[in-house]
């Protein structure tokens, strides 16, 4: 009855070091999807992965963010050499199909402190 | 460029009385509206979404009220409760990605 996965739940970074967060989908969900939320604000649509394929990667930053869904394991969002910028919440969630109405699930987040 | 625009940003409530918050988007493209809850500390729930198609769905003690014309969508809580007290973000989405208003904190006070 396991619904998105994400940890850690709670992570420091240093500036410059790299920060992974990790993303387990719903059971049967086989899409993905990060987004990013800053205090007060509101969440921001990152990227949409399925399965080994970026399907829409419009909302990330060119340099220094990247991510992933292999074929095994859980989906990986990568932000390397980070700044007190890319202080937020990351949320993932997933969803079973593409088209609009599919219903859509968050995971708990991921809160990044950069120090 | 704010493609869901959500108002007001803050709203107290008594116990009781009806919450109601306001979005309007500019994307007619948007087949999707979802709204969703969130607690401190916590991921967004969906609460209760619509289809263009349709102007008003209700859930429970939710509604949602949907203008395609006016490209405005609502949200009403009707007898709310303090367990009621979160913030609640619309959203509007095409093809699965969503684009979320910046949120309105709701509280209800007994």
């Amino acid at each position: 009855n396991a619904g998105v996965m994400q940890n850690p739940r709670h992570l420091v970074r240093r500036r410059g070091q790299e920060a992974r967060l990790r993303c387990s989908p719903m059971k049967g969900h086989s899409h993905v999807y990060w987004y990013r939320q800053l205090p007060e604000e509101g969440l921001k649509f990152m990227v949409y992965l399925q399965k080994e394929n970026i399907i829409d990667e419009s909302g990330m930053p060119k340099e220094r963010f990247s991510a992933e869904f292999p074929k095994e394991g859980p989906s990986i969002l990568r932000i390397q050499q980070v700044v007190r910028g890319d202080s937020a919440a990351y949320f993932c969630a997933s969803s079973h199909g593409q088209s609009s109405g599919n219903t859509i699930y968050f995971g708990e987040g991921s809160w990044l402190t950069v120090v | 460029q704010q493609q869901v625009k959500q108002s007001p940003q803050s709203l107290i409530v008594q116990k009781g009385g009806i919450s109601i918050i306001n979005c309007a988007y500019e994307n007619t493209a948007f087949d999707y509206f979802p709204w969703y809850q969130q607690f401190p500390g916590k991921g967004p729930a969906l609460l209760i979404a619509i289809r263009p198609d349709v102007s008003e769905k209700k859930e429970g003690r939710f509604t949602i009220s949907f203008n395609k014309s006016a490209k405005q969508f609502s949200l009403h809580i009707m007898d709310s409760q303090p367990g009621d007290s979160a913030t609640y973000f619309c959203a509007a989405s095409k093809d699965n990605r969503l684009a979320f208003g910046k949120g309105n904190q709701v509280v209800v006070i007994p």
